[in-house]
């Protein structure tokens, strides 16, 4: 079956920190999808990308879809507290309508 | 709109012992599914349904049914508990099965099976 595998699993940091981490997958996909989950909450879309090479941006969030369509990166710039939190990356092949979700990376942040 | 709500949000279940998991969405949408999450792991899809009256198996679907009886209501039912189930449940809508991308998670329901 399909294959997402995330890193790192977690990530301690000071605030004001740069963050990346990056999902790879075992086949192509053609959308690639990040989300993050607050402590007690269900996981809440930030950035969706359809398109190899495609680098999209959500405040201080980016995300590229990577040109071998076997990866994607998610980038924080100056980390807050409040960006504490799991990301999740998720992807979607062309055979398949379901989604198939990474394990998470784990981020504190430490004020 | 509340969007997605999900009860119980807690539940401690003794092994086959049987429960339902409710979720409900009020922004009409067509599809809906449920997802669990279990510690070092991804999301990973138990049913889903794209319309009142339609439902179909996902990636882990052993142990769980569903109905769909109207648009709003998805219950997940666990007619026998097993510790294997202890896991936290995430349901999702979004308008439609090709519009996934954008679904809503509800705050999800935290099953515990002894």
């Amino acid at each position: 079956g399909q294959q997402l595998n995330q890193s790192p699993q977690s990530m301690f940091i000071q605030e004001g920190e740069d963050v990346s981490m990056n999902c790879t997958s075992s086949s192509i996909f053609n959308t690639w999808l990040w989300y993050k989950q607050d402590p007690g909450e269900g996981p809440v879309l930030l950035i969706a990308l359809y398109k190899a090479g495609e680098l999209t941006s959500n405040g201080r969030l980016t995300a590229q879809f990577g040109i071998t369509r076997k990866d994607s990166f998610l980038n924080i710039s100056a980390s807050i507290p409040s960006d504490v939190g799991i990301y999740f990356c998720a992807g979607r092949d062309t055979g398949r309508r379901a989604l198939t979700f990474g394990s998470g990376t784990r981020l504190q942040v430490q004020p | 709109n509340a969007g997605v709500t999900q009860t119980p949000k807690f539940q401690v279940l003794k092994t086959g012992q049987s429960m339902t998991l409710q979720c409900a969405q009020d922004m009409n949408h067509e599809y809906m599914s449920w997802y669990r999450q279990d510690p070092g792991m991804g999301l990973r899809l138990i049913h889903y349904s794209v319309g009142a009256g339609i439902t179909d198996q996902g990636e882990v679907p052993n142990g769980y049914n569903v109905s769909r009886s109207t648009t709003e209501d998805f219950p997940l039912r666990l007619l026998s508990a097993a510790p294997s189930q202890t896991s936290v449940y995430f349901c999702a809508s979004s308008y439609s099965q090709a519009s996934t991308d954008t679904q809503y998670f509800g705050p999800g329901t935290r099953l515990t099976v002894l």
